[in-house]
């Protein structure tokens, strides 16, 4: 079993919808964690950071961490055509190195 | 700042061939990071250094790779020889981590070298 589990879509939606895009993990000791965005022939690029749990907003962006169930968020409200590439989870433990464990990546793409 | 540079972009290369990717990180960045990337295995780190000294190369597949950080602003990952299996996107990212204590800044990732091995 990985680490850190990713549905990899892809996950096809209209123009205005509600994303939601999830990972699961199995490592308690993870408290810092991410979502990246890929666009396609690009490298990934940090799109939400959070420590621990709870919510955190950003513009259309939401993310939400459940450290009881091990289990990550990220929403994107009113989704538009520019928010179509791959959503990386990614986190890593409190100490230590900054050593990132990703998930598999879901691909989401928006169409008018 | 120009952000990760990398070279080349592309490189196509037959078996059995010595393959050299290079990444500049952003200046002032202490840790630097390798990563590989396909449609199967999706991304995988292969080792990370920090203050040019590496840390972790359990990623590492076999001994055909090897990666060296000369100094702060430079680094190589080497393929030899080269397999078919080996194609795939090869990503550097850099970040300022305060080494071991936990703390550690946002990994800003380069545009990847795309290796094609025939």
């Amino acid at each position: 079993q990985k680490e850190v589990e990713q549905d990899p879509g892809p996950l096809s939606v209209p123009e205005g919808a509600i994303v939601s895009l999830n990972c699961t993990y199995s490592n308690s000791a993870f408290q810092y964690f991410m979502w990246y965005r890929q666009y396609s022939r690009k490298g990934p690029e940090l799109l939400m950071y959070t420590y621990s749990s709870g919510n955190k907003e950003d513009g259309r962006f939401t993310a939400q961490v459940d450290k009881s169930s091990k289990y990550i968020s990220l929403f994107i409200r009113d989704s538009q055509p520019s928010d179509s590439a791959t959503y990386l989870c990614a986190m890593r433990l409190s100490g230590g190195y900054n050593k990132l464990i990703f998930g598999a990546g879901t691909r989401l793409a928006v169409h008018p | 700042d120009a952000g990760v540079i990398q070279s080349p972009r592309h490189e196509v290369t037959e078996m059995g061939q010595e393959v050299t990717l290079r990444c500049k990180p952003i200046s002032g960045h202490n840790s630097l990071f390798w990563y590989r990337q396909t449609m199967m295995r999706g991304l995988e780190l292969l080792i990370y250094f920090n203050n040019n000294v590496p840390i972790d190369d359990s990623g590492m597949p076999e001994d055909r790779f090897s990666a060296k950080m000369p100094n702060a602003s430079f680094s190589t990952l080497k393929i030899q020889p080269s397999e078919p299996r080996d194609s795939a996107v090869y990503f550097c990212a850099s970040s300022l981590d305060y080494g071991g204590t936990g703390a550690g800044s946002e990994q800003y990732f380069g545009p990847g070298t795309r290796l094609t091995v025939t």
